[in-house]
């Protein structure tokens, strides 16, 4: 079956640096991506929609200057969270959508900024 | 714009129980259904999926959910449970229109106990 992959799995920073997340789809083309925030014992929710070749559309609440987001192939996006602080830290998941209109996930990753 | 309720955040059940966690929805939209189950320290898995037809779906692992829509309701079942069914499910909502824009449930917590 289809697989999105992440990198990296997990991550540990001080505060004030940024991050980059990568999301890829291995095997299939992806022109929509999404990303998904999980705090703990809570559930996902929507981030942003990552269209492949144009601006992302960010979800009410989420600040497009803190959470970049680059859809530059149809096999990648990235999410860059800038200047990261401790209330960044959260499980991080992104999500393919197949030309086959099926979604797969990726496996996260974990954020923890010191 | 949907919502998701699911009913339980944690639901305690004996090993080869059956077990049922409720899913609500409310949308202004039509919307696909879903059911996901993540594992401790792993991505979300797809379990079974609501798109037309068939108001019944069923999982290959035992698992199967009934769309209900006058009681918008997606609950889902198993009639014998394993230990291995330990996880965390989350019931999801996308609307049709903008397929693969999850709004997850808060998820509940099935701990089986021998």
């Amino acid at each position: 079956g289809a697989v999105v992959s992440q990198h990296p799995s997990w991550v540990i920073c001080k505060s004030g640096t940024s991050v980059k997340i990568e999301c890829r789809s291995l095997d299939f083309q992806a022109t929509t991506m999404f990303w998904y925030r999980q705090f703990p014992k809570q559930s996902l929710m929507l981030m942003a929609t990552s269209n492949e070749g144009s601006k992302a559309t960010y979800e009410q609440g989420v600040e497009k200057d803190k959470f970049l987001i680059n859809h530059a192939s149809l096999t990648l996006s990235t999410l860059t969270v800038t200047s990261a602080h401790p209330e960044d830290s959260s499980f991080y998941i992104c999500s393919a959508r197949t030309p086959q209109e099926t979604q797969y996930f990726g496996p996260g990753t974990r954020l923890l900024v010191l | 714009a949907q919502s998701v309720t699911q009913l339980d955040s944690q639901v305690p059940v004996f090993e080869e129980a059956p077990v049922e966690l409720r899913c609500n929805y409310s949308s202004s939209v039509s919307v696909y259904l879903f059911w996901y189950v993540q594992y401790p320290n792993q991505g979300l898995q797809l379990l079974l999926k609501y798109l037309s037809g068939s108001t019944l779906v069923e999982s290959i692992n035992g698992f199967e959910a009934e769309f209900n829509k006058s009681q918008t309701s997606f609950h889902l079942r198993k009639p014998s449970v394993h230990i291995s069914d330990t996880a965390e499910y989350f019931c999801a909502a996308s609307p049709t229109d903008s397929w693969g824009k999850f709004q997850f449930g808060a998820g509940t917590q099935v701990v089986v106990t021998p």
